[in-house]
């Protein structure tokens, strides 16, 4: 158990509709990074957060939107969902977020869009 | 060219045997992570190099810097140990916390 926890673990909705993932990090991290793995782009980089504040951004769509709570866990808001956004999305999270940081992965929300 | 490339991309191996897994990458970069991921999904982080050798129980992760190569070894495999490993980079240029991960390599150990 990497301490850091997804919910839900799976989800299906229908295209068009907008769903939200929350992630919890590992007690005392402080930063928060989201990637997206689909079957065609393998494991991609999505945004990260930092204490709070977005920190850097990856390859995320603008029908998609993140943000990190006071508490620090954060949730990924994708809108106007289409198949191709059918893929597991992890969340992981470390104490910096600075370059040599080892980060701890949650077991990912598996979204089904159909 | 993908800036992180693994090989092999499936690998079978029998129980007991010593397992290499390859990865380069285009980039420089801080750090290289080995991930691995069983059929449920879950990744796992099993190493964080810089430089050097890590070695954990029967994994061991090496990286040369100079000609930008990591491997990870697995030795006496065991059907356990079938997953998904995947080889990621932090590089310098990129934002921080911006992994470039390679698109993995399905090892299945046979009893």
């Amino acid at each position: 158990d990497s301490g850091v926890t997804q919910t839900p673990k799976h989800l299906i909705t229908a295209t068009g509709q907008r769903v939200t993932l929350r992630c919890s990090p590992r007690s005392g991290d402080l930063s928060v990074y989201w990637y997206q793995q689909s079957l065609d782009q393998g494991l991609q980089f999505l945004i990260q957060y930092y204490n709070g504040e977005e920190r850097a951004k990856g390859n995320i769509l603008e029908r998609f939107s993140a943000q990190q709570f006071p508490d620090l866990h954060s949730e990924l808001n994708l809108s106007s969902l289409e198949l191709g956004d059918s893929a597991l999305y992890f969340c992981a999270s470390s104490v910096f977020g600075g370059r040599d940081t080892e980060a701890f992965f949650g077991q990912g929300t598996r979204l089904t869009v159909v | 060219k993908n800036e992180v490339e693994q090989s092999p991309q499936n690998l079978t191996a029998q129980e007991g045997e010593f397992i290499t897994i390859n990865c380069s990458y285009s980039v420089g970069i801080s750090a290289l992570h080995w991930l691995q991921q069983h059929p449920g999904g879950g990744i796992v982080s099993l190493f964080m190099l810089s430089s050097g050798k890590k070695k954990h129980g029967r994994l061991i992760a090496t990286i040369n810097i100079q000609e930008k190569h990591s491997s990870l070894h697995i030795t006496a495999s065991h059907p356990r140990d079938s997953a998904v490993y995947i080889c990621a980079v932090k590089d310098y240029g990129g934002s921080q916390g911006n992994l470039i991960f390679g698109k993995g390599t399905k090892l299945s150990v046979k009893p």
